[in-house]
């Protein structure tokens, strides 16, 4: 019953390749996140969506690309991985104000 | 804009030791203040927060106070045990979508 769930929880891929990753919330949320971790620890937002419609762009490479078919669902796809990409990469989900939830995180590594 | 500045760590305790984790913050108006928890191999999850000044976030026996004259929101804890060796974060939230993290500090408690 697990409240924000992420698709696939380890991924190890190429260079070069394609690759999507896929989060789904059971909270009801309006809002959802995609947020990078790097080895540091270091967490960075990538993308949210309210109800459908993109409401954080960050400075992110337009290699990765967000899709959100429904408020409870939003998946990431990336395109042309690179090195730099390795990371893990959480989902989140929020319905007030600072309160959010986590996946369990993808782990993606490029080689 | 928003940020977060935390104490660097890694910190290192024994069982039972006081547990103390700076936190101080920049942001226009008023903003609410959080401190997330990461175990290992886990995604992040709300320890506790505080919405106004002077409010005090309790929980698992951490607390951190809003301080609106010093702008900070330390995390304490007065007798830690090994369960609680994870990676601490400082949030806040000026708006509805956006939380803005702290770089994180690693706390590690030896038996």
């Amino acid at each position: 019953d697990t409240a924000v769930s992420q698709t696939p929880k380890y991924l190890v891929t190429q260079m070069g390749n394609d690759k999507s990753i896929k989060c789904e919330q059971n909270l009801g949320h309006d809002t959802m996140y995609w947020y990078k971790q790097d080895s540091k620890k270091f967490l960075k937002i990538m993308f949210s969506y309210n109800n459908k419609e993109l409401i954080i762009n960050e400075t992110v490479p337009n290699r990765f690309s967000p899709k959100s078919p429904d408020k409870a669902h939003l998946n990431l796809h990336i395109n042309s991985l690179e090195l730099g990409d390795s990371a893990v990469y959480f989902c989140a989900s929020s319905q007030r104000v600072g309160i959010q939830y986590f996946g369990a995180g993808t782990r993606l590594s490029v080689l | 804009g928003d940020s977060v500045t935390q104490m660097e760590g890694p910190v290192t305790l024994s069982e039972e030791a006081f547990l103390t984790i700076n936190c101080t913050y920049t942001a226009t108006g008023y903003p609410s203040l959080f401190w997330y928890v990461q175990y290992p191999g886990e995604g992040l999850q709300l320890l506790l927060k505080a919405t106004k000044a002077d409010d005090k976030g309790s929980n698992k026996g951490f607390e951190a106070t809003y301080r609106k004259e010093t702008t900070s929101f330390h995390l304490e804890k007065g007798s830690v045990q090994v369960s609680d060796s994870a990676v601490y974060f400082c949030a806040l939230s000026s708006n509805d979508y956006k939380l803005s993290f702290g770089a994180g500090t690693t706390v590690t408690v030896r038996a």
